[in-house]
């Protein structure tokens, strides 16, 4: 079946502009998350949701970050008035609903190369 | 807090050795832990997950480990061959936190 898919796979804007990241999870999987990978950096966790439940916005790095889902499908990762430290990899993934086996493994998209300018 | 180390950062080994992958964590409170490789300009590809209840886990070539109580989970692979050189992640999610930690990884070349 199909993956995780993202678009665009590359997004290239200027300073200030706002960007939409898509994404489009595994069909059943009720879990979605978006990470962001720097440049020689780690990959940090933004945002998941579950569900009907509320979204865990912990990770978001600032207010001009936000995400939707609409029900148990696509995503949109929306960040508003862009900067250069946005400037990054941002990975979708999906998974089946935690179970209390532990077994609620994450399955990743492509990604989109995002660079402000 | 969770944090994940991965070392060495690089690693490069001759074609057809075994070799191990290491990964340590601070929190042992973990509910699974997954390894990834991710090859330049692509996503993460999932290799095997390890349930907290459980201490292994294999796939072909890959044998994974846990061990909760020192905080530390290694990723062998047997019989490299070239097509294993990529990045590997190791990263863990915890009880009441569904949000996967990342190590920095190890970027592991296999020399023909």
């Amino acid at each position: 079946g199909a993956g995780v898919s993202q678009s665009p796979s590359n997004k290239v804007t200027e300073k200030g502009k706002d960007v939409e990241l898509r994404c489009d999870p595994i069909s059943g999987h009720t879990a979605l998350y978006w990470y962001r990978q720097r440049l020689g950096q780690g990959l940090e966790f933004l945002i998941y949701f579950q569900g009907n439940s509320a979204p865990d916005k912990s990770g978001l790095p600032s207010d001009r970050f936000s995400a939707e889902r609409t029900g148990e499908s696509v995503s949109t990762l929306t960040i508003q008035r862009t900067q250069q430290e946005d400037s990054a990899v941002y990975l979708c993934a999906s998974s089946l609903a935690r179970t209390s086996g532990g077994d609620n493994e994450q399955f990743f998209g492509p990604g989109t190369r995002l660079t402000v300018l | 807090k969770q944090e994940v180390t991965q070392i060495p950062a690089a690693l490069s080994v001759p074609e057809g050795e075994n070799l191990v992958l290491n990964c340590s964590f601070t929190d042992s409170a973990i509910y699974n832990l997954q390894w990834f490789r991710q090859d330049p300009g692509k996503g993460l590809t999932s290799l095997l997950l390890i349930q907290s209840s459980q201490r292994e886990q294999t796939s072909g070539r890959l044998n994974a480990s846990l061990d909760k109580s020192s905080g530390r989970s290694t990723l062998y692979i047997a019989a490299s061959q070239p097509g294993d050189s990529a990045t590997y992640l190791c990263a863990a999610t915890n009880f009441g936190n569904e949000k996967l930690t990342f190590g920095t990884g190890t970027r592991l070349t296999i020399i023909p």
